[in-house]
């Protein structure tokens, strides 16, 4: 089993839509969690943090559910801009060790 | 405030051959890490140093190995290349444990 699992999309949305994105981890006992954004043949972008109790940013929501393992990104009012792939990012043991799930891409459609 | 810079940009390797990879962190972070990104995949870590020492790996071979260097630069080194080697090869960087990464743009690195 995968330690971070994503639905790799893709998802195509108009824009205005609202969409969410699920991730799951496999070790109970992560510490962190991260929503990054990577753009075609970019680096990743950390887009947001994820807190236990949930936190928003303008248009984004991220929510953490540690009893099910899983976090979420919502986007609201999806702008053309939003097009990319969105990467979960879990540390799952002591110290900074960072693991990335395949990423979501979505596309936001005129 | 500089970011994260990593050299060479773009490499051609044959397969068997050796490679060194580098990366200069963002100014005050002295936790890097190093993540191997093949075409629609996401990021796989190697492995992190924090002030000099290794400090965790992921399931990478041996042949791929690091350094850290006093100022928290840091290299990547992979020996006896492979046709899977080739991949984008990014350096991201930290202040502290639990922060978020910021990435370089990373060494797209092909193997023939």
């Amino acid at each position: 089993r995968k330690e971070v699992e994503q639905d790799p999309g893709p998802f195509n949305v108009p824009e205005g839509a609202t969409v969410a994105f699920n991730c799951t981890y496999s070790n109970s006992a992560s510490q962190s969690f991260f929503w990054y954004r990577q753009d075609c043949r970019k680096e990743p972008k950390l887009l947001m943090s994820v807190y236990s109790s949930g936190n928003e940013d303008g248009r984004f929501t991220a929510q953490l559910n540690r009893a099910s393992q899983y976090i979420s990104l919502l986007i609201r009012d999806s702008k053309l801009s939003d097009s990319a792939t969105y990467l979960c990012v879990v540390n799952m043991y002591t110290g900074n060790q960072f693991y990335f799930g395949t990423g979501t891409s979505l596309t936001v459609i005129p | 405030e500089t970011g994260v810079t990593q050299s060479p940009t773009h490499l051609i390797k044959t397969r068997g051959q050796q490679v060194t990879l580098r990366c200069s962190s963002q100014s005050g972070h002295n936790t890097v890490s190093w993540y191997q990104q093949a075409l629609g995949q996401g990021p796989q870590f190697i492995f992190q140093y924090y002030r000099e020492e290794e400090n965790g790996r992921g399931n990478f071979p041996p042949r791929f190995s690091g350094l850290q260097f006093p100022n928290y630069s840091s290299e990547l080194n992979v020996n006896a290349l492979e046709l899977d080697d080739s991949a984008l090869y990014l350096c991201a960087s930290s202040p502290e444990v639990n922060y978020g990464y910021t990435f370089g743009s990373g060494t797209r690195l092909t193997v023939v």
